[in-house]
């Protein structure tokens, strides 16, 4: 079974860097693109990051995305309150033709 | 500006149908493959099904496969998931969701709705 896992939850302070990971459990992720999401409870989620590592319009730049080997990672810095949600990776895995969603990650600015 | 307007959940019986459907505007909708994504309460995000562009294509989670069905109206603009035989674990709150890329594959999901709630209960 094809699986990205995040860890549960982050936390950092405002203004700092945090990032989340997103690691798979076999080495299609070497193959497949990865993209990532935020969700704020009761809102539609939004694209942050697509292509492993770019930005749909709108998304400011402090938000990053990068991929090596079999881990992906979202970077976000200058961290502020509004950025307290879910982040979730997600792929389409061309083998198993589904795309997979990571578990999420809760991030907390303390 | 891309609008995605989900409609058609409720409360529904273990074993019972439902149809969402999925009014799109903004965009050309036969343009773009489209997509379901639930939550469960307390969960996270889980893939439920996609539809290429024309519907010719169509991909299912495991956990639906046989039971849930995706379809499209290029000419309504409107996208539908018909879920029949509904179990208790398809509780969750359904969004639709456009794909990024123009002809793509569905792989990036730049727009979604705001969600419609199934609840399946006796």
């Amino acid at each position: 079974q094809f699986v990205l896992t995040q860890p549960p939850s982050v936390s950092a302070a405002p203004g700092q860097k945090v990032t989340i990971s997103c690691s798979e459990s076999n080495s299609n992720i070497g193959n497949n693109y990865i993209s990532w999401y935020q969700h704020l409870p009761g809102t539609a989620p939004k694209l942050l990051i697509y292509d492993n590592n770019k930005r749909p319009s709108g998304i400011p730049d402090r938000f990053s995305g990068s991929k090596s080997g079999t881990s992906a990672t979202l970077g976000i810095t200058g961290l502020q309150t509004g950025d307290e949600a879910d982040y979730y990776c997600g792929t389409w895995d061309r083998s198993l033709s589904a795309a997979v969603f990571g578990g999420g990650t809760k991030l907390t600015v303390l | 500006e891309v609008q995605l307007l989900e409609s058609g959940g409720g409360l529904v019986q273990p074993g019972g149908s439902l149809r969402l459907s999925c009014a799109a505007s903004g965009f050309t909708f036969s343009s773009y493959a489209m997509n379901w994504v639930r939550q469960a309460p307390g969960k996270g995000l889980e893939w439920v099904s996609s539809i290429s562009d024309n519907g010719d294509n169509t991909y299912y989670a495991d956990s639906v496969k046989g039971r849930f069905t995706i379809s499209r109206d290029n000419s309504r603009n409107t996208l539908y998931l018909q879920m029949d035989t509904v179990r208790a674990e398809d509780t969750a709150e359904y969004y639709c969701a456009k794909e990024l890329k123009i002809f793509g594959v569905p792989r990036d999901f730049d727009y979604w709705g705001q969600g419609t709630l199934v609840t399946v209960s006796s």
